[in-house]
């Protein structure tokens, strides 16, 4: 079985374009999960995608937005780039939202916003 | 508001020694808790969990310890290795919110040969 993949694994962005971040999830995974992780931090939660509905959002403002399609595959899409959104963005999927062991990480895609 | 914090940023040990990194948690109301370590370039990778009910897990060379009491939550690495090189968060999850997890801010633990 494939696990997470996330592309692209890198990007440069200028300030005030727009990205957009997919994510394949794990087979047989129906849950998808979005994290930023600022240098030297910890992963904060974005928002989580369950059975293409979004069913949770952390402190992001709109302009961070998601989907997810019917073979549970995800994008991120962040709009009005600022500096601060430079970070490493997680992806994360399960199924029927369980965490802990089921919940697999992908590598992340770093975006740098200049 | 919730917070999960650690007490050391960086824990530098000798191959073979055990290793503990620490983490305190403020929301009382978390049912839930989970070990991840990072390499680099990497995503997190679960070690252990461990339920509110619970105050001792054992793993394959790593327990994780909770108390309630003081808010506070322990991994133990026995017999250190250099592959154990990696940053460690805790995570909780608090009860009634299936979808969120909250890191702290993570411990780089070097292993020394």
């Amino acid at each position: 079985e494939t696990g997470v993949t996330q592309s692209p694994t890198h990007l440069i962005k200028t300030r005030g374009q727009q990205v957009t971040l997919r994510c394949s999830s794990q087979s047989g995974h129906n849950t998808v999960s979005w994290y930023q992780q600022a240098l030297g931090q910890g992963p904060q939660f974005i928002f989580q995608y369950y059975r293409e509905e979004e069913n949770g959002r952390g402190n992001f403002p709109p302009r961070f937005s998601g989907l997810q399609f019917p073979n549970y595959s995800s994008e991120l899409n962040v709009n009005a780039l600022e500096l601060d959104d430079s970070a490493l963005y997680l992806c994360a999927s399960s199924f029927e939202q369980r965490q802990g062991n089921g919940y697999t990480f992908g590598s992340g895609t770093r975006l740098t916003v200049v | 508001g919730e917070s999960v914090g650690l007490h050391l940023p960086t824990l530098s040990v000798q191959e073979g020694d055990n290793s503990i990194i620490n983490c305190a948690y403020s929301n009382s109301a978390s049912d839930y808790f989970i070990w991840y370590k990072q390499e680099s370039g990497k995503g997190p990778q679960f070690i252990i969990d461990i339920r509110s009910n619970m105050d001792k897990r054992q793993g394959q060379r790593v327990t994780v310890l909770l108390n309630k009491t003081v808010k506070h939550l322990s991994l133990q690495i026995a017999a250190t290795q250099p592959g154990d090189s990696a940053v460690y968060f805790c995570a909780e999850n608090s009860g009634g919110s299936n979808y969120k997890l909250t890191f702290g801010k993570g411990t780089l633990l070097t292993v020394n040969p």
